[in-house]
């Protein structure tokens, strides 16, 4: 089944205690990327990855990294979390290099910053 | 700035009848467009989506509207049913961009 798994699906965390939220896909897709959904802001994309060893800021990404080692993983690091990270988190995948065709999006992780 | 706009925060709808969602985009840039829909404590799933060259696109009972020249678009659902009830996030794309921007999204309620 052609899916996107996020872990953890739910996550609470102090201030400053580093995380990272794991992201595979079994589609073979190129373009990978993160999201975060806030209420009264819709989607916002944080980092993108358009294959291997290739990574770029999305609208939102202070406080965040990514890295790209192989292609079927898209992990997102959060060096030292804040409360105003608290957000649901969205892992995406797509075949072509741009978005200009269906995402496969995760469950979604929740996390919460204290 | 905002570039894709859903103004409605929600809209409730009666099972049987029309449903129509709005979306404005202010760059022009903006070649591609998507439907996502989203069911709590899921991920968006892809819906429908219209290329620029097209005005309309139809997909059962979701068919996609755009109006180049009003930065417009709007998703039809006919008929509704409850089980459409969800988040509907408009989404666009420019071509040699890879970034796809969305809307704030718009709640659909269709009761029985």
């Amino acid at each position: 089944e052609a899916q996107v798994t996020q872990n953890p699906r739910y996550l609470i965390t102090v201030t400053g205690k580093k995380l990272t939220v794991t992201c595979s896909q079994n589609m073979n897709h190129e373009y990978m990327s993160w999201y975060r959904q806030d209420p009264g802001l819709g989607l916002r994309q944080i980092y993108y990855s358009m294959n291997v060893e290739v990574t770029d800021k999305g609208d939102v990404p202070e406080g965040y990294k990514v890295s790209r080692k192989e292609k079927r993983n898209f992990p997102l690091i959060l060096e030292s979390p804040s409360p105003n990270q608290t957000s649901l988190y969205f892992c995406a995948s797509s075949l072509f290099g741009q978005m200009n065709t269906e995402a496969f999006f995760g469950q979604g992780t929740r996390l919460t910053v204290v | 700035d905002q570039q894709v706009k859903q103004n409605s925060p929600s809209l409730s709808v009666q099972e049987g009848r029309i449903s129509i969602l709005n979306c404005d985009y202010t760059n022009s840039m903006f070649d591609y467009f998507l439907w996502y829909k989203k069911y709590p404590a899921e991920g968006p799933t892809f819906l429908i989506s219209i290329s620029s060259i097209k005005d309309k696109n139809e997909d059962g009972r979701f068919t996609v509207f755009l109006n180049k020249s009003a930065k417009h678009l709007s998703l039809h659902i006919v008929p509704s049913q409850p089980g459409d009830s969800a988040v509907y996030f408009c989404a666009a794309s420019a071509r040699g961009y890879s970034t796809l921007t969305f809307g704030k999204g718009t709640m659909l309620l269709v009761s029985p």
